[in-house]
């Protein structure tokens, strides 16, 4: 079974400084994808990045970065210059291979409740 | 503009009337799901389609229906609504496999069963 786990429940960072979020995710699928979602106060999932098991480069998009740590099983989110607007709750989420055990769903960490601070 | 589209964004019912969430996305996407998002349990799978016709139970079915008979619509049917549906659903799709297969959710419905 497939288990992700963020064990920061609340962060706070300064505006404009960088800010990494946890994520461990545990799974016997050789092949599988790691992302992460932002969840504003409106409540909407937002798409933020995403590493495949197989990939060798960290994942990059703008201001987001994934420290992706395969022997430790470990896809950190890493914000640089925090912005105001990054106040929100972050998810990490891990998909297995279509085909397998996991109903191809995503599989949801607790999330973390980020503010930032002007 | 690809997206997904639920609707209502928020929906006040009672006890035992039924209701449908609808659910349409705009990218020919296989694969599509329902998520509930509850306090302190995360987001979980209610159901989920891989193709049109083809569905299948995620973690929480009980309660809940759903039909594929298009592609791109994926309905979730309350057939006779409990308090402890009470929730905030969210909709989803995706292509399946590679690197293309991130969800898409759509803005969520907030559900309120008296």
């Amino acid at each position: 079974a497939q288990k992700i786990t963020q064990t920061q429940p609340g962060m706070f960072v300064q505006e404009k400084e960088a800010v990494t979020l946890d994520c461990t995710y545990d799974t016997s699928d050789p092949s599988y994808g790691l992302f992460w979602y932002k969840q504003p106060s409106s409540g909407e999932m937002i798409f933020l990045i995403y590493q495949g098991s197989y990939d060798q480069q960290n994942a990059t998009e703008g201001r987001y970065s994934l420290n992706f740590q395969k022997a430790r099983k470990s896809a950190n989110l890493v914000i640089s210059a925090s912005q105001l607007g990054d106040s929100a709750m972050y998810f990490c989420a891990m998909r297995g291979p279509p085909g397998g055990g996991s109903n191809y769903k995503l599989t949801f960490g607790k999330g973390t409740l980020l503010t930032v601070n002007p | 503009e690809a997206q997904v589209t639920q609707n209502p964004r928020y929906l006040i019912t009672v006890t035992g009337k039924k209701l449908t969430v609808t659910c349409s996305q705009n990218m020919n996407h296989e694969y599509m799901s329902w998520y509930r998002q509850d306090p302190g349990l995360g987001l979980r799978q209610i159901y989920y389609s891989m193709n049109v016709e083809v569905t299948d139970k995620g973690d929480v079915p009980e309660g809940y229906k759903v039909s594929r008979k298009e592609k791109r619509n994926f309905p979730l049917i309350l057939e006779s609504p409990s308090p402890n549906q009470t929730s905030l659903y969210f909709c989803a799709s995706s292509l399946i496999g590679g690197a293309n297969e991130k969800l898409f959710f759509g803005s969520g419905t907030q559900l309120s069963v008296l």
